[in-house]
């Protein structure tokens, strides 16, 4: 079956910590996204990438990182600088204006 | 700023009844409006779109209308079912940028 795999889909960290987020496709899509939903609130963009080795700031990007080595993956590593970690991170590629979305990642941090 | 917002936080529907939720929208801009469901731990789902230029699409029961006079979406859900008891955004994309910029959500209670 085709589309959005993510992992882990529990995390807990300690304050001080790096952890990433993994995110694979195999949908063949060029651009891939990361989003951050805090409860009750909307989608709020972290990173994207339009295509491979290319990625570009969302309105969150403070304290993420990403990499776009390979068509198919577009790890997020949330780093200690992030000053409130804890939240629901929803990966997703897209075909034109639709989005494809993972099952999500929820990070608490301890 | 841009920003897609929603009218109500939750709305409550008898099963059976048509369920009718609203988004205000504020950039003029885009060119597509989309409505996604969310089930509870789940990612988000397409649910139907459309495009700046019409006013209507139809779907398996479900309609988007858009309002571009005075910037309102809404997605109208027919015989609503327990099955659609979810959250649904409205959501705006610009394709140029690549970017899709999501509303706050509407829960949807489904009563039995």
């Amino acid at each position: 079956d085709g589309g959005i795999t993510q992992s882990p889909k529990y995390l807990f960290r300690k304050e001080g910590q790096n952890v990433t987020l993994s995110c694979e496709q195999n949908l063949n899509h060029d651009a891939m996204y990361w989003y951050r939903q805090d409860p009750g609130q909307g989608l709020r963009l972290i990173y994207y990438s339009q295509i491979v080795n290319d990625f570009q700031k969302g309105d969150i990007a403070e304290g993420y990182s990403v990499s776009r080595e390979k068509k198919e993956s577009f790890p997020l590593t949330v780093t200690s600088a992030q000053k409130n970690p804890t939240a629901f991170y929803l990966c997703a590629s897209s075909h034109r204006w639709e989005l494809f979305f993972g099952e999500g990642s929820r990070l608490t941090v301890l | 700023g841009e920003s897609v917002g929603l009218h109500l936080p939750t709305l409550s529907v008898q099963e059976g009844d048509n369920s009718i939720i609203n988004c205000a929208y504020s950039n003029s801009a885009s060119d597509y409006f989309i409505w996604y469901k969310q089930e509870s731990g789940k990612g988000p789902q397409f649910i139907i779109d459309i495009r700046s230029n019409m006013d209507k699409r139809q779907g398996q029961r479900v309609t988007v209308l858009l309002n571009k006079t005075v910037k309102h979406l809404s997605l109208q859900i027919a015989a609503t079912q327990p099955g659609d008891s979810a959250v649904y955004f409205c959501a705006e994309n610009m394709t140029k940028g690549f970017k899709t910029i999501f509303g706050a959500g509407t829960r949807l209670f489904v009563k039995a």
